[in-house]
């Protein structure tokens, strides 16, 4: 079945450093590629999305390309900030599915 | 102006009652789904429906009952609840095989 694994957290930087969050899936066809956020207290914001090979998504700094030769997704941040701490989560949809499918979850902690 | 919208955002309630949570959105998307997070913060799929008819059930017991007035309206009732059902419930909408845009959250304890 399709399944999206993450780095295990938790995860705490300091500001400004640099930040690489692994993520990679198990999916038949091509699937369509998420990375979502929840900050604390809060529900989950789509943070950005990739939807064929090569793509990249990109938003508020982060970004991650779709490689299909090595079924990554892996999120990165050039300099983080306080403000980026919460869980951040891989997610996956299968080619003419609909549900979402989740990977566990990386808290991230950033310290000043 | 909020997007998908849940209510009540806390429920706290005992084992064996009978609770409903509900989901609206005014995006005009034609798809609503229902969540569950664990405690692990794990997040799966429960319910779909796509113009008010159920598409996905995801092996959820049946006292777990969605019900979808309308495309915008897709509210969750649980009958009988029981410890395990404490979690966080998430609504969330999109057009038929787009992006999916989430609730705030319900978070249900049962004592």
């Amino acid at each position: 079945g399709n399944s999206v694994t993450q780095m295990e957290g938790p995860v705490t930087l300091s500001e400004e450093a640099f930040l690489t969050i692994n993520c990679t899936y198990t999916a038949t066809g091509y699937p369509s590629l998420f990375w979502y956020v929840q900050y604390p207290g809060e529900g989950l914001q789509l943070l950005l999305k990739a939807t064929k090979a090569d793509d990249k998504g990109s938003n508020k700094g982060f970004e991650a390309t779709y490689r299909k030769e090595t079924t990554s997704f892996h999120l990165e941040k050039g300099s983080v900030q306080v403000s980026d701490s919460a869980v951040y989560f891989c997610a996956l949809t299968a080619q003419g599915a609909q549900k979402l499918v989740f990977g566990q979850g990386t808290r991230l902690t950033i310290n000043p | 102006d909020t997007a998908v919208s849940q209510t009540p955002k806390y429920l706290v309630t005992q084992m064996g009652n009978d609770k409903s949570i509900k989901c609206e959105q005014n995006l005009g998307h034609d798809t609503m789904y229902w969540y569950k997070q664990d405690s692990k913060k794990f997040l799966k799929i429960m319910f779909s429906y796509n113009n008010k008819e159920l598409i996905i059930n995801e092996t959820v017991p049946n006292r777990f009952s969605p019900k979808s007035p309308d495309k915008a309206h897709l509210n969750l009732h649980i009958n009988s609840l029981e410890l395990g059902d404490s979690a966080v419930y998430f609504c969330a909408s999109s057009d038929l095989g787009d992006t999916q845009y989430f609730g705030p959250g319900t978070r249900l304890t049962v004592l």
